[in-house]
C-alpha cells in the first residue's frame, strides 16, 4: 500500500461539465503522476508534477489540466467535458531508487472511472 | 506513441505451464519494469531490470533484457490460477525525466 488514495472513485457526467479528479497521497513523494487506461492504448501518461507548483504535460495532455498546490494533493481537471475522455484514471506516485540507476518504480491508486455521457 | 509494445496481447494457458510474455521499445533505456493489473485494480510493481543487466530473479518470474534487440521477455514458471491479469512493461527512456512509458499489456488467462 503506497497511501494513495483517489477520488472519487466513480462518477458519470454530462459533456460539457467540468469533473476534478482527486489524488492524495500520505507518503510525501515528490512526483506525482495522472495516467489514462483505455482498451487498445494501454496506460497513456496526462501530466506529471515534480514538486508544488511543478507540473509538465504528457502525451495525451489536450483537454487536461492539473494543479498542486500542496505536496500531498494532485488534481485533474477537464474543463469541459467530452466522451472521448470516458476513460478510467489512474493516479500514481514515484519512489525514486536510492542506488545509481535503481530506477523509478511508480506505485499506482486503484482508479477512477469516469463516464461522460 | 507506446514506447513499448507486449506480445502476445492475450495468453491463455492451464495451470501448472509456464507463460512467457514479451515486450519490445523503440529508444535507449535506463531500466524496463514490469507491472501486474488485476481486473479492476491498479497496477502493481513486479520488477525492475537495469539496463546493464541481462537477466533477473524473483521467485517465480524471470526476466530478460537483451538492449542490443530493444526487447525483453517475462517468465512466469509453474503458473498458478491468481497469477490471471494483465501484464506490462515500462521503460524510463533515458531522456525521460522520471516518466514511465508502458506498453498495451498482455492479458494472461490461467486456467484451472
Amino acid at each position: 500500500d503506497a497511501g494513495i488514495t483517489q477520488s472519487p472513485r466513480h462518477k458519470v457526467t454530462e459533456t460539457g461539465t467540468p469533473v476534478t479528479l482527486r489524488c492524495h497521497q500520505t507518503e510525501n513523494h515528490r512526483y506525482m503522476y495522472w495516467y489514462r487506461q483505455d482498451p487498445g492504448h494501454g496506460l497513456r501518461l496526462i501530466h506529471y508534477s515534480y514538486g508544488v507548483k511543478d507540473t509538465d504535460k504528457g502525451e495525451v495532455s489536450d483537454g487536461y489540466s492539473v494543479s498542486r498546490s500542496k505536496t500531498e494533493d494532485f488534481l485533474l481537471t477537464l474543463e469541459s467535458a467530452t466522451s472521448s475522455q470516458t476513460s478510467v484514471y489512474f493516479c500514481a506516485i514515484s519512489r525514486l531508487g536510492t542506488e545509481f540507476n535503481s530506477g523509478n518504480t511508480i506505485y499506482f491508486g486503484e482508479g477512477s472511472w469516469l463516464t461522460v455521457v | 506513441s507506446q514506447q513499448g509494445e507486449e506480445d502476445p496481447q492475450a495468453l491463455s494457458i492451464q495451470e501448472g505451464e509456464n507463460a512467457t510474455m514479451n515486450c519490445s521499445y523503440k529508444t535507449s533505456i535506463n531500466n524496463l519494469q514490469w507491472y501486474r493489473q488485476n481486473s479492476g485494480r491498479g497496477l502493481v510493481h513486479l520488477i525492475l531490470i537495469r539496463s546493464n543487466e541481462r537477466e533477473k530473479h524473483s521467485g517465480r518470474l524471470r526476466v530478460t533484457l537483451d538492449t542490443s534487440k530493444k526487447s525483453s521477455s517475462l517468465l512466469i514458471t509453474a503458473s498458478r490460477a491468481a497469477d490471471t491479469a494483465s501484464y506490462f512493461c515500462a521503460t524510463d527512456a533515458r531522456m525521460g525525466a522520471q516518466k514511465l512509458v508502458f506498453g498495451q499489456g498482455t492479458r494472461l488467462t490461467i486456467n484451472p
